[in-house]
């Protein structure tokens, strides 16, 4: 049910882009985008619903493709500030909870 | 405002020993959740709450109990704690119509040996 993030991790320098993957082998209707920094608590990023619109948040954007089964997250020109984990969240059974992936490390270097 | 807190921030527990962890919200949400995070597995579901008084279990339940007797606390229980609990817990809270927008807390790094 967890669903699955690729790569693991990423290190990029200031102003390169990166490409953040999550896929599910289970129907997904909605994916959630959270990031994590370093000794901090998860923050909310945005949600992608069944119907492929692309979201954006500053210049990270994503989108969803429902027949695939999978997300990505795109950041585009990335800041020192874009560090940390990245997760995605599915919908679970329960239709309250998210199954969170086991994250991806993006590490910006000047 | 502020937010979701939990108490403690630290704790080492002793194998055997119990403890309650306390998370607290103050935004009115109905949804209210319990995730462990440890290295490499990212954030798992202990059990959540839709409202007060009642609780499910999440992915991870085993060695936990939760309660939720008001709106705005949720608490996690360890009975008999033991090394395989040490973690970093996160209490989580969302709105009815915007579950997916979850708002975490700082986190308690529980260590049991």
């Amino acid at each position: 049910q967890q669903p699955v993030q690729s790569p693991q991790a990423v290190i990029l320098r200031e102003g390169e882009d990166a490409v953040i993957n999550c896929s599910s082998s289970k129907a997904l209707y909605s994916v959630h985008w959270y990031r994590q920094k370093h000794g901090e608590a998860p923050v909310f990023l945005m949600i992608l619903l069944k119907g492929g619109e692309q979201k954006g948040h500053e210049k990270i954007s994503a989108s969803f493709n429902e027949k695939k089964q999978q997300s990505s997250l795109y950041l585009t020109a990335s800041q020192l500030s874009y560090s940390g984990t990245y997760f995605c969240g599915t919908g679970s059974n329960s239709g309250y909870a998210l199954n969170f992936g086991k994250g991806t490390s993006l590490l910006v270097t000047p | 405002n502020a937010g979701v807190t939990q108490t403690p921030k630290f704790r080492v527990l002793k194998t055997g020993q119990s403890m309650t962890l306390l998370c607290a919200q103050d935004m009115n949400h109905e949804y209210m959740y319990w995730y462990r995070q440890d290295p490499g597995m990212g954030l798992r579901l202990i059990h959540y709450s839709v409202g007060e008084g009642t609780t499910a279990k999440g992915e991870v339940p085993d060695g936990y109990n939760v309660s939720r007797l008001k709106k705005q606390n949720f608490l996690l229980g360890l009975e008999s704690a033991a090394p395989s609990q040490t973690s970093v817990y996160f209490c989580a809270s969302s709105e009815l119509s915007r579950f997916y927008e979850q708002y975490f807390g700082p986190g308690t790094r529980l260590t049991v040996t």
